[in-house]
């Protein structure tokens, strides 16, 4: 199946400070992607979902000028944290539909980032 | 809206043994249906995916079960291993392509 390569796979930061996520697909385009997020032993929340050249659509109560989306190609979405706080310490995880993938109907993930912020 | 429960939340058992993991979710207008495992710290790989005209799909020691008008997934492993050891998550979409997980059933196979 496809690859999706999400970078970098951990980061700290300190309170205050913004950090980007990258997610690529690596051997096909995808013109949607989807941002997870999970807390300790609990599952996977949509946060949003990435469009390329366009506005990144997010879920009810996720605050879209936190969480900045951008997909600029057709390979590459990011994730801003902004002014993180230690709240904000999360597993992230960034996924596409791979179209090699159960006939094209599969989801391929990242390995997911780990954010601490102290 | 769509609401994923997945029984039993942990499991943990001897090697050898054949189990049966159970996802229920509430909105049986789905596409399709994928399981996944997750490894400790680790990110979600795919192990089967179940269209909405099938009713199950088999890869290997793994096979899962679909039935749409009950609102059920079941996925089976068999002969389970230490190396089988990971969180399983059913995911059926929200709409067209909105992936919804569970909370996941958390394996452990001991030897």
């Amino acid at each position: 199946g496809a690859v999706v390569s999400q970078h970098p796979s951990w980061v700290i930061c300190k309170s205050g400070t913004s950090v980007k996520i990258e997610c690529r697909s690596l051997d096909f385009q995808a013109t949607t992607m989807f941002w997870y997020r999970q807390f300790p032993k609990q599952s996977l929340m949509l946060m949003a979902t990435s469009n390329e050249g366009s506005k990144a659509t997010y879920e009810q109560g996720v605050e879209k000028d936190k969480f900045l989306i951008n997909h600029a190609s057709l390979t590459l979405s990011t994730l801003t944290v902004t002014s993180a706080h230690p709240e904000d310490s999360s597993f992230y995880i960034c996924s596409a539909r791979d179209p090699g993938s159960f006939g094209g109907g599969g989801y391929t993930f990242g390995s997911g980032t780990r954010l601490t912020v102290v | 809206k769509q609401e994923v429960t997945q029984i039993p939340a942990a499991l943990s058992v001897p090697e050898g043994e054949n189990l049966v993991l159970n996802c229920s979710f509430t909105d049986s207008a789905i596409y399709n249906l994928q399981w996944f495992r997750q490894d400790p710290g680790k990110g979600l790989t795919s192990l089967l995916l179940i269209q909405s005209s099938q009713r199950e799909q088999t890869s290997g020691r793994l096979n899962a079960s679909l039935d749409k008008s009950s609102g059920r997934s079941t996925l089976y492993i068999a002969a389970s291993q230490p190396g089988d050891s990971a969180t399983y998550l059913c995911a059926p979409p929200r709409g067209y392509n909105k992936l919804i997980f569970g909370a996941g059933t958390r394996l452990a196979v001991h030897p």
